[in-house]
């Protein structure tokens, strides 16, 4: 299995609250993507990292920020949660960018109340 | 935008019976990935096909590619209940871009 970490597992917070995601990785991988999925939408891209500080918006980023200060990890944050970002999210990293197996974290579960 | 579409989108099987599901994309493909996904897990990468008619097999589970590059199946022969969970495709659309994920289709298996 890819070394691929996330945290927390499990969050409920209330909305309005700013929240962070982690993600890490042991594999030094280049690439780093941040999906979030939901019934009967699938697996959605927000954002994706393509190096230290390098970060490029996915098809729905609007509510998020990324930050990539260093190759292993890569933080996803919701500045002011709302309902509709209740989902689980998850991490995905790649050696190659869009080819080349990609492989993806355990998943953080977001409730937003 | 490439758009893939899973066909069926949820499947119920005896076990011991075959199955297939479908990944049909909107664009040639350049790479199509199959994933599987167990209920409230991650995603665990199956199998990778690249070239026309290629088509790949681990243990029960066998993936092609169709000649044109835009449909891709996935066969279960003898289905068990370890092989409950959502199955995704993912497709790699050429040009420099992330990978974009079919709806998933959600496989039941029961005694």
């Amino acid at each position: 299995d890819a070394g691929i970490t996330q945290s927390p597992r499990h969050k409920v917070t209330e909305t309005g609250t700013p929240v962070t995601l982690r993600c890490h990785q042991t594999e030094n991988h280049r690439y780093m993507y941040w999906y979030r999925q939901d019934p009967g939408h699938g697996l959605r891209l927000i954002h994706y990292s393509y190096g230290v500080k390098d970060t490029d918006k996915g098809e729905v980023s609007d509510g998020y920020s990324v930050s990539r200060s260093k190759t292993e990890d890569f933080l996803l944050t919701l500045e002011s949660a709302t309902s509709s970002q209740t989902s689980v999210y998850f991490c995905a990293i790649s050696e190659t960018f869009g080819a080349g197996s990609t492989y993806f974290g355990p998943g953080t579960r977001l409730t937003v109340t | 935008s490439q758009e893939l579409e899973q066909s069926p989108q949820s499947l119920i099987v005896q076990e011991g019976k075959n199955l297939t599901i479908n990944c049909t994309s909107s664009k040639t493909l350049y790479g199509l990935y199959w994933y599987k996904q167990k209920y409230g897990e991650g995603l665990i990468f199956l199998m990778m096909l690249q070239k026309g008619g290629e088509e790949k097999s681990h243990e029960k589970i066998t993936a092609k590619l169709d000649e044109k590059k835009q449909q891709s199946s996935l066969h279960i022969t003898a289905s068990q209940p370890s092989h409950a969970g959502i199955y995704l495709c993912g497709a790699d659309g050429g040009g420099n871009t992330p990978l974009v994920f079919g709806k998933g289709t959600r496989l039941s298996v029961i005694a």
